[in-house]
């Protein structure tokens, strides 16, 4: 499969429990963001790496969330204590750099429901 | 800040019927996308439209893009039932600190195909 993955699909925890989210890119794509989708609306941007660096993160991206791309591969999200406002789908979307006429390719995406 | 909206949010049509989706963007942007998501799926890029004046079509549907007036369309021919899904245009955010060239999402189209 040479898509976007990401592992687990549904994650259903309780409230103040940690998480983390798994996304492997397509494999040439050196550019990775995260987006978050709440029911009823468009995704938001979470951030963005270039690589293996992080250059960019939204106000949207409390303390409690935490996203690494070691070596430039996959990435992790951690959420840390969650909270019943962080329930959403969590995107991964990859992007190959210096070609402006291509777009993102979503993954399958995480669902989090926090109880 | 760029903002993406679409209208109509909802959409109920008959098969055979033929309507438009509209996308208007509040900052300048030379590139639009259109992504379709089923319930509980990720997204699908559907078109990528790169220029002012672009027009791309792939079998029932046909998206065009005016970058002067900010406005693009998404043009439903003879719908049928199998284009029920929710359809979302994003505009990449050209001047981040980042370099990101995020996508800002509109709230999406829910479009349902009636028999």
């Amino acid at each position: 499969d040479t898509g976007v993955s990401q592992n687990p699909r549904h994650k259903i925890t309780k409230r103040g429990q940690n998480v983390t989210f798994r996304c492997d890119p397509i494999s040439e794509h050196n550019r990775l963001y995260w987006y978050r989708q709440t029911l009823g609306q468009g995704p938001e941007f979470l951030t963005y790496f270039q690589n293996e660096a992080q250059l960019e993160k939204s106000r949207l991206l409390s303390d409690r969330f935490s996203a690494e791309r070691p070596k430039g591969s996959f990435s992790t999200l951690e959420i840390q204590r969650t909270e019943q406002g962080d329930s959403a789908m969590y995107l991964c979307a990859s992007r190959m750099k210096g070609q402006m006429n291509t777009e993102a390719f979503f993954g399958q995406g995480t669902r989090l429901t926090v109880v | 800040e760029l903002k993406v909206e679409q209208n109509p949010l909802f959409l109920s049509m008959q098969e055979g019927k033929n309507y438009t989706i509209y996308c208007n963007y509040s900052t300048t942007s030379d590139r639009l996308y259109w992504y379709r998501q089923d319930p509980g799926k990720s997204l699908e890029s559907l078109f990528v439209l790169l220029s002012n004046g672009a027009v791309k079509q792939e079998g029932r549907l046909m998206a065009s893009l005016d970058t002067k007036a900010r406005l693009s369309t998404l043009h439903i021919t003879a719908a049928v039932h199998d284009l029920s899904a929710t359809y979302f245009c994003a505009v990449p955010a050209l001047r981040t600190q980042g370099g990101s060239e995020k996508l800002v999402f509109g709230k999406g189209t829910k479009l349902t195909v009636n028999p």
